[in-house]
């Protein structure tokens, strides 16, 4: 148990809908990361926050968002699904912005159908 | 940009040694991080090198050449657990350190 939690664990839903993943990263962790994971392009970072702060965006589509909040933890907001955002989601923490060793998840496994 | 490179699959069998390469393009690089993941969970933290060199822990190590842009992890006395992917990351100097860029991992199957 890495000390990261995400929810849901698993998350079905229809072609245009909307959802939040959610993530509380391990405590004393100040920045937090998403990561994309789909069968055929490996893991995707999507954005950090640190500290309640935006500090990186990788790639990441207009119609996702995220945010943190003041108690640390990490909202993925994604909306107007499509199929090819059938993934695994993933939450990673660390100490500082740093990264120098970051502590994933068990991730969320989105599927949209 | 970066591109990172790993065999896609390997095998081994149980005991034995296998080495897991990557080689990496940066335009400007900091470090290099290997992780372990079984299907369908969480990628687990094995190893970061900054510097050129081996570091072992355990029954894993893993080299860097930071001139050459490799950089293998090797697994002694292989078990079956140890059947899973091998993702090698790396911060980009140019991005700054937030954002680690991972391979898309090589499937290590061992058997008996």
């Amino acid at each position: 148990d890495s000390g990261v939690t995400q929810t849901p664990k698993h998350l079905i839903t229809a072609t245009g809908q909307r959802v939040t993943l959610r993530c509380s990263p391990r405590s004393g962790d100040l920045s937090v990361y998403w990561y994309q994971q789909s069968l055929d392009q490996g893991l995707q970072f999507l954005i950090q926050y640190y500290n309640g702060e935006e500090r990186a965006k990788g790639n990441i589509l207009e119609r996702f968002s995220a945010q943190q909040f003041p108690d640390l933890h990490s909202e993925l907001n994604l909306s107007s699904l499509e199929l090819g955002d059938s993934a695994l989601y993933f939450c990673a923490s660390s100490v500082t912005e740093m990264n120098t060793e970051a502590f994933f998840g068990q991730g969320t496994r989105l599927t949209v159908v | 940009g970066q591109n990172i490179d790993q065999p896609t699959e390997m095998t081994a069998t149980e005991g034995a040694i296998v080495q897991i390469n990557c080689t990496y393009q940066t335009s400007g690089f900091n470090g290099l991080f290997w992780y372990q993941q079984h299907a369908g969970e969480a990628p687990t933290f094995l190893s970061y090198n900054v510097l050129d060199g081996l570091e072992e822990k355990g029954r894993f190590s893993s080299f860097l050449s930071r001139s050459k842009g490799y950089s293998y992890l090797l697994l002694k006395e292989l078990q079956m657990k140890d059947s899973a992917s091998y993702l090698c990351a790396v911060t980009p100097m140019n991005t700054g350190f937030q954002k680690l860029v991972f391979g898309t991992g090589t499937r290590l199957l061992v058997s008996p």
